[in-house]
């Protein structure tokens, strides 16, 4: 199964696009990338997900690269209220999802 | 529809105590699972069932056991308490269709402390 790799944290202002990254370099060709956030510690909270092309819902925005080695999920007017983890994860095909340490994203005004 | 509902909320127990946390949902879901979350790490999948009567072990399953019955329980037992079992722990369910197998909701959580 694939594994993801995020940076530990960021930060953002509020009112600015927030730029997440997530590399998946082992993913394979029927395999769907999935983000989730959780807030302070409250059930993880299902994003987005996509295989190819980019997609966009009234959340947020991920863009996967044409290889799929990567992906950046994009919050495009971050609130405080966005301050979270964000877990981004690949299925493999047991249909066991894995969340690791995730991306720790501070809003700040 | 109330989703996925986990039931307590909190527990305290002693080591060596039994208990069952429960989790049921009420849309229909195939696929069920439970998570653990220790203090600032990510979540552990324990157990996990793609129906009624079939489950199968995650990546932390030692401690625990499951059952699923019906397609809306999916029953965590903790047979011999111990302090490594404090933990917050999630149940989650899908539907288990195509692309969206993926997109998990989860219960509240059930804060359980082992003394």
């Amino acid at each position: 199964d694939a594994k993801t790799t995020q940076p530990t944290s960021m930060d953002c202002a509020e009112g600015r696009a927030a730029n997440l990254p997530c590399n998946h370099s082992t993913i394979s060709g029927n395999e769907y990338v999935y983000w989730y956030r959780q807030i302070h510690s409250q059930g993880p909270q299902y994003i987005i997900h996509g295989l190819k092309n980019n997609e966009t819902n009234e959340m947020a925005s991920l863009i996967i690269t044409e290889d799929r080695k990567s992906s950046t999920l994009i919050l495009p007017h971050a609130t405080l209220r966005d301050t979270a983890v964000y877990y981004c994860i690949v299925r493999d095909n047991d249909y066991k999802l894995s969340f690791g340490a995730g991306t720790t994203v501070t809003v700040r005004a | 529809n109330a989703g996925v509902t986990q039931t307590p909320k909190f527990r305290i127990l002693k080591i060596g105590q039994s208990m069952t946390l429960q989790c049921t949902q009420d849309m229909n879901h195939n696929y069920m699972y439970w998570y653990r979350q220790d203090p600032g790490m990510g979540l552990k999948l324990i157990y996990y069932s793609v129906g009624a009567g079939i489950t199968d072990k995650g990546e932390v399953p030692n401690g625990y056991n499951v059952s699923r019955s019906t397609t809306e329980d999916f029953p965590l037992r903790l047979e011999l308490a111990a302090p490594s079992q404090t933990s917050v722990y999630f149940c989650a369910s899908t539907l288990g269709q195509g692309a969206r197998t993926g997109e998990l909701f989860f219960g509240e959580g059930s804060r359980l402390t082992v003394l």
